[in-house]
């Protein structure tokens, strides 16, 4: 069964560094999102993406997020200078397209960012 | 604003059912999900319901909706150990871009 996948599992990094989380969504999928879960906390929509541009954002996502589709497959989101209250588990997410069982999102594993 | 709550936990005997029980803001809500969480692991996506219904069965799985309430309910039939999760009522609004809300997430235990 087709699956989004994160890379890396883990992720850890000095406060102020640029940390990139890789996903590769499945592969006939056109919508693409991010959430983050800090530990404890609920899920939080940060971003989603279409046709090589953001569609939706949340207010968490500023201007230190970035997110990509560099080539055909891969989904980046980018942190430029990650903080302590960045620490949290970054899922991936994607869906076919608009309309009924479609919008149905797939989610990751997830990246486990530490920020120290 | 869009909402979602539900209890942060529920303990349950083996073989016995779990309810888990969610409530809603948004009215305009396109689609209910339930989403399973296992420790350390990502988000499993275990059933849906369109709001246009008031019930969906999937083997173990009974999802109840009243959109008047704005309620959902998971229940489980038979439950067991290996169900023990945390369990994450969420909605999706309309419109072209489809973002999730997700609830508070309930920890199910089950005890053997």
């Amino acid at each position: 069964e087709p699956e989004v996948t994160q890379t890396p599992s883990h992720q850890v990094t000095q406060m102020g560094q640029e940390v990139i989380l890789r996903c590769v969504p499945i592969s006939n999928h056109l919508y693409f999102y991010w959430y983050r879960q800090i530990l404890g906390q609920k899920v939080e929509f940060l971003v989603s993406f279409y046709n090589n541009e953001i569609s939706e954002k949340s207010e968490i996502f500023d201007d230190q997020f970035s997110v990509e589709r560099p080539d055909g497959s891969n989904f980046t989101l980018k942190i430029r200078s990650t903080k302590l209250e960045d620490s949290a588990m970054y899922f991936c997410a994607s869906s076919e397209g608009s309309g009924g069982s479609k919008n149905i999102q797939y989610f990751g594993a997830g990246t486990r960012l530490s920020v120290l | 604003g869009e909402d979602v709550e539900q209890s942060l936990f529920l303990s349950v005997r083996e073989g016995d059912s779990s309810v888990i029980n969610c409530t809603y803001t948004d009215s305009s809500s396109t689609y209910l999900y339930w989403y399973k969480q296992e420790p350390g692991a990502g988000l499993q996506l275990l059933t849906y319901i369109f709001s246009n219904m008031d019930m969906k069965q999937d083997q173990r799985l009974t999802v109840l909706l009243n959109k008047k309430d704005k309620h959902l309910s998971l229940r489980i039939a038979d439950t067991q150990t290996g169900d023990s999760a945390i369990y994450f009522c969420a909605e999706m609004h309309p419109g072209g871009y489809q973002k999730v809300t997700f609830g508070t997430g309930t920890k199910l235990q089950v005890i053997p």
